[in-house]
């Protein structure tokens, strides 16, 4: 089945510093990858999603990438502020609205 | 994105008792899921909810565990049974959206003692 590796376990940034999540999955028929925030005591929250036929999608301060050729796509948070501090999930699965495979989770602290 | 609504939103169980968790939404949804997330992990999906049918079980989930019903488009629940205090967790439910994005009702946090 599909494996899903993510680094790193912890990030600490200075605000207004970028912040950038990686993940690498293993199976090839992966084609949608979205990426979760959850703060302390909450749900997951879908913040940004890419799908296979893509590489970049932009939403404001954050940014994800996707390289299907090394099986490996990021997130990167820019200008970070202190209310981006929470715990970020990467997934992957074969198709979107299928099962999600998650990565084992970032806990980024943004530093004021 | 749906509305999502899970009951309950905690509980404290003693072992070898069952708790039935309900998960609502507010339209129609084709995919539902059930996760389970251990203290300070990540999320493991515990089974597809499907409606008409058995659920579908992920390696290291059985059904004797954690039976799932789905009656309808709205509604499913997931029990889980014979608890133990390694069933601790919060047990959350999600849905596919209409562009098959997936969203997450609040979780159950279990404690089981």
């Amino acid at each position: 089945g599909e494996n899903v590796e993510q680094h790193p376990s912890t990030l600490s940034v200075q605000e207004g510093d970028s912040a950038v999540i990686k993940c690498t999955y293993s199976d090839s028929a992966s084609n949608y990858f979205p990426w979760y925030k959850q703060e302390l005591g909450k749900r997951p929250q879908l913040i940004i999603d890419i799908r296979s036929n893509v590489g970049e999608k932009k939403d404001q301060r954050i940014a994800v990438t996707l390289n299907k050729t090394a099986k490996h796509f990021s997130l990167h948070i820019t200008e970070t502020q202190p209310e981006d501090s929470a715990v970020y999930f990467c997934a992957a699965s074969r198709a979107a609205g299928n099962k999600l495979t998650f990565g084992g989770g970032t806990r980024v602290l943004v530093k004021p | 994105s749906a509305v999502i609504s899970q009951k309950p939103s905690r509980d404290i169980c003693q072992r070898g008792t069952s708790l039935t968790i309900q998960c609502q939404v507010d339209s129609q949804v084709t995919m539902m899921f059930w996760y389970r997330q251990q203290p300070g992990q990540s999320l493991t999906l515990i089974a597809t909810a499907n409606q008409g049918s058995e659920a579908t079980y992920e390696s290291g989930f059985v059904i004797d565990k954690f039976p799932i019903s789905r009656p309808n488009l709205t509604f499913s629940t997931l029990t889980v049974s014979n608890m133990s205090p390694e069933d601790s967790s919060i047990y959350l439910c999600s849905v596919a959206g209409p562009s098959y994005e997936q969203y997450f009702g609040p979780g159950t946090r279990l404690t089981v003692t």
